[in-house]
């Protein structure tokens, strides 16, 4: 079946510090990747995409890489800010349906 | 342009009673959502609509009932609340491979 496995939080940083948050999945098909950011208290949003092998999805700094061989899409950030920390969701796709697949979210929480 | 919009957001209900979650979205999409989210394991999917007057079970789907009312709305019935299903629950709406969630519901049943 599909599934996805995150990194266990909750992760703790210093602000500017290098963030590396692994995702790997097991899929049937060709899935699309996501990570989504849930802020305290509010739902989640999109925070990148890759819907093919080897693309690379980024906003806000934050990067992902779609690795078919090695079924991950880990998300990485070069200089976490305070404002970042939040419940972060790698999921999946399989097909042009909308059902979502998601791991089990990594916290993240910076300090100044 | 609400997105998606859900209420109530918070409820607390006893063991054995019965309430429903709204959920409406002014996106025009035809595919909608509910899911729920527990500590350690992610969101599940609960129920979901491809279409208007379509539904179908998720993977949680057991003490639950939904209904596409219209295109715009998809509410969620608890029939026999239990402390099982205390969580917080998401409703979402999707449109060509984008998804859109709403604010969340949180409810506790005791």
């Amino acid at each position: 079946g599909n599934s996805v496995t995150q990194m266990e939080g909750p992760v703790t940083l210093s602000e500017e510090a290098f963030l590396t948050i692994n995702c790997t999945y097991t899929a049937t098909g060709y899935p699309s990747l996501f990570w989504y950011v849930q802020y305290p208290g509010e739902g989640l949003q999109l925070l990148l995409k890759a819907t093919k092998a080897d693309d690379k999805g980024s906003n806000k700094g934050f990067e992902a890489t779609y690795r078919k061989e090695t079924t991950s899409f880990h998300l990485e950030k070069g200089s976490v800010q305070v404002s970042d920390s939040a419940v972060y969701f790698c999921a999946l796709r399989v097909g042009q349906g909308g059902k979502l697949i998601f791991g089990q979210g990594t916290e993240l929480s910076v300090k100044p | 342009n609400a997105g998606v919009t859900q209420t109530p957001k918070f409820q607390v209900l006893k063991t054995g009673q019965s309430m429903t979650l709204q959920c409406a979205q002014d996106m025009n999409h035809n595919s909608m959502y509910w899911y729920r989210q527990d500590p350690g394991m992610g969101l599940r999917l609960i129920y979901y609509s491809a279409s208007e007057g379509t539904t179908d079970k998720g993977e949680v789907p057991n003490g639950y009932n939904v209904s596409r009312l219209n295109k715009r709305e998809f509410s969620l019935r608890l029939e026999s609340a239990a402390p099982s299903q205390t969580s917080v629950y998401f409703c979402a709406s999707s449109e060509e491979g984008q998804t859109y969630f709403g604010p969340g519901t949180r409810l506790t049943v005791t």
